[in-house]
């Protein structure tokens, strides 16, 4: 079974610009996360959903940051506009229910110049 | 608060030495899930392990063994016979009820354990 997959791996660009990261979960999965990984904070929890709801959006750290998810196979986030303070890794992340594993997709490398 | 406490930033041994890694969670929720996920150098989260509450078992896979133990609110992860594919950063991680009563986790520093040949 394919895994979570997010697209794209890596993504350089100028600060102001808009970012859009993608996110297809694992078929079957109703439960989608979003995180970023820093050196300074670590992995940190920015969103999640529950049968494409968003649940609790407390960890987005600002207005310029967006997720949706339209329908069950697909979730953007998105920056707009996008600071040098936003590069980190962003994972997503899918499970079948609240108390099972979530699997990890293999990350999009963000660089804000 | 969901809290993890990773407190060994770095650890390095020699192949074939065991090595133990240490977590330490706080919670009120008398129903929890605790877990370790490996993050390996090409940078991927793969889970390991699952546990929840009101399993105090000790469990062992492979090289790989674990020590829940809820008297001293910790999920310690020990690895036998170390190899140089096990360097990775390893993350314990909580999950307890968020808003809405589902359960985020909440993720520990990660100890970076380095196994050197």
């Amino acid at each position: 079974d394919a895994g979570v997959i997010q697209s794209p791996r890596h993504e350089v660009t100028e600060m102001g610009q808009e970012v859009t990261l993608r996110c297809k979960p694992i078929s079957g999965h109703d439960y989608l996360f979003w995180y970023r990984q820093t050196m300074m904070r670590g992995l940190e929890l920015l969103i999640y959903f529950n049968n494409n709801v968003p649940i609790d959006d407390s960890g987005m750290p600002e207005d310029r940051f967006s997720a949706k998810m339209p329908n069950a196979s697909f979730s953007t986030l998105k920056i707009q506009p996008s600071e040098p303070r936003d590069s980190a890794v962003y994972f997503c992340a899918s499970s079948s229910d609240r108390n099972q594993p979530q699997h990890f997709g293999d990350g999009t490398r963000l660089s804000i110049l | 608060a969901q809290k993890v406490t990773q407190a060994q930033t770095e650890i390095s041994v020699v192949e074939k030495e065991d090595v133990t890694l240490d977590c330490v969670y706080e919670t009120r929720d008398t129903t929890y899930y605790l877990f370790w996920y490996k993050q390996p150098p090409s940078g991927e989260l793969v889970f390991l392990i699952r546990r929840n509450s009101f399993d105090e078992q000790n469990e062992i896979s492979g090289r790989y063994s674990w020590n829940f133990q809820k008297s001293t609110s910790s999920f310690n992860f020990t690895i036998t016979a170390s190899q140089v594919v096990d360097s990775a950063v390893y993350f314990c991680a909580l999950s307890g009820r968020g808003k809405g009563g589902n359960t985020p986790l909440v993720f520990g520093k990660g100890t970076r354990l380095s196994v050197i040949a």
